[in-house]
């Protein structure tokens, strides 16, 4: 089946300082990824959906200054927190939707931030 | 609007019992459905889907959904539960409209105790 990895699995930095998290599909091409933030127990907020080649769409309020999105090839979408804050620790998670299969999204295993 | 519900925050049962994870949608049209289990500090692994087709969808580690149309209803369930199906178990939507977005359920922590 389709795999997606991030990258890293876990991070953890001082205030202020910014992180990029990396979202790849490993044996597929994808021109939409996704975004999601996690919190402990809870469901996925869609943050915002990364298009190859094109600007990211956010979800309503979502700070595209601090979580910027870039998506410079149909298998690797990066997301950076920048000056980031204890409130910015998170779970996220993202995904990818197959070129070849439609609709179906494919995640990957989720990034720990944690913001001292 | 088009959204998904998990009526229920938590679900617990013995090993070896039937295991129900309940799900109901609201859609305009004909509805994409999925479950995903998570387990902790880890992504979502895909169970099933319903696109089109037989209404019972069977699916990953003996998992299967049944859509119910009249009931706006996608229950997953396991007939006989093991304590390594404990997990939080998300249903989504897939909003063909908006760009294929899905949209999650709240989740349910399913507990199995042996």
């Amino acid at each position: 089946g389709a795999v997606v990895s991030q990258h890293p699995s876990r991070v953890i930095c001082k205030s202020g300082t910014s992180v990029k998290i990396e979202c790849r599909s490993l044996d597929f091409q994808a021109t939409t990824m996704f975004w999601y933030r996690q919190f402990p127990k809870k469901s996925l907020m869609l943050m915002a959906t990364s298009n190859e080649g094109s600007k990211a769409t956010y979800e309503q309020g979502v700070e595209k200054d601090k979580f910027l999105i870039n998506h410079a090839s149909l298998t690797l979408s990066t997301l950076t927190v920048t000056s980031a804050h204890p409130e910015d620790s998170s779970f996220y998670i993202c995904s990818a939707r197959d070129n070849g299969q439609g609709h179906e999204q494919f995640f990957g295993p989720g990034t720990r931030l944690t913001v001292l | 609007a088009q959204s998904v519900a998990q009526p229920e925050d938590q679900v617990n049962v013995a090993e070896g019992n039937p295991l129900t994870v309940k799900c109901t949608y609201s859609v305009s049209g004909n509805p994409y459905l999925f479950w995903y289990v998570q387990y902790p500090n880890r992504g979502l692994q895909f169970l099933l889907k319903y696109i089109t087709g037989d209404n019972l969808v069977k699916g990953s580690y003996g998992f299967e959904a049944e859509f119910n149309k009249s009931q706006t209803s996608f229950h997953l369930k396991k007939p006989s539960a093991l304590v390594s199906d404990s997990a939080l178990y998300f249903c989504a939507l897939l909003r063909r409209s908006n760009d294929y977005k899905l949209s999650f359920g709240a989740g349910t922590t399913v507990t199995v105790r042996a």
